[in-house]
């Protein structure tokens, strides 16, 4: 059974500062796992999709990395700046399914 | 290029009352999935449709019912709704995965926030 774990809960830094947020899973016979940023009260903006072939994926300051084989994935934030405050959510298939499992996610807020 | 599409966007209904939410997939996509987020938690699956059909579905009482209509596009409905039905009902679409090539990425609306009162 897949279950997503999100370390840590919460998180503030100021401004400039590079953080990284933690997404663990279970089982590690996933075809991809998603992360996703969430603004108060809005729906889910998808950020980066790493496929299982893949170990990591970019795009502007933020870079995502997989590691199967010790069930983790990590979000790197590069020079976090306050627009980037919201909460980030990871998601992992379960396996033989079509459903995601998400993670409760981090909330970040980037102090100015 | 039209993302998902959600409406409404807030409802107040009474206990015991009956609501449906409605949703547009993204242009392209053929498959729609439900998900309920309670405040602080993380998004959990009610169900998938593709073809018109229930495809598969989470850990929801018979209460939760969909649709899909020939047009990709898809309603849930909640019967009898209780206060623990209050939460932020998110649609996501994808295209069709496969037993092979597992579920295909998820794009979200923005959300029907349901409050029971």
């Amino acid at each position: 059974k897949q279950e997503v774990t999100q370390i840590p809960a919460a998180l503030s830094v100021p401004e400039g500062e590079n953080l990284v947020l933690n997404c663990s899973f279970t089982d590690s016979a996933i075809y991809n796992l998603q992360w996703f940023r969430q603004d108060p009260g809005k729906g889910l903006t998808s950020l980066l999709l790493i496929q299982s072939s893949q170990r990591e994926q970019t795009s502007g300051r933020l870079n995502a990395s997989l590691d199967k084989s010790s069930g983790r994935s990590t979000l790197y934030i590069a020079a976090s700046q306050p627009g980037d405050s919201a909460t980030y959510l990871c998601a992992a298939p379960a396996s033989g399914t079509y459903k995601y499992i998400f993670g409760t996610g981090t909330r970040l807020k980037v102090l100015a | 290029d039209a993302g998902v599409t959600q409406s409404p966007t807030h409802l107040i209904k009474t206990r015991g009352q009956q609501v449906t939410l409605r949703c547009s997939p993204k242009s392209g996509h053929d498959t729609v999935s439900w998900y309920q987020q309670a405040l602080g938690q993380g998004p959990q699956f009610i169900f998938q449709y593709y073809e018109e059909e229930e495809r598969q579905r989470g850990n929801f009482p018979d209460r939760f019912s969909g649709h899909q209509f020939p047009n990709y596009s898809s309603e849930l409905n909640v019967n009898a709704l209780l206060l623990g039905d209050s939460a932020l009902y998110l649609c996501a679409s994808s295209l069709v995965g496969t037993g092979m090539s597992g579920p295909s990425p998820l794009h979200f609306g923005n959300g029907t926030r349901l409050t029971v009162t």
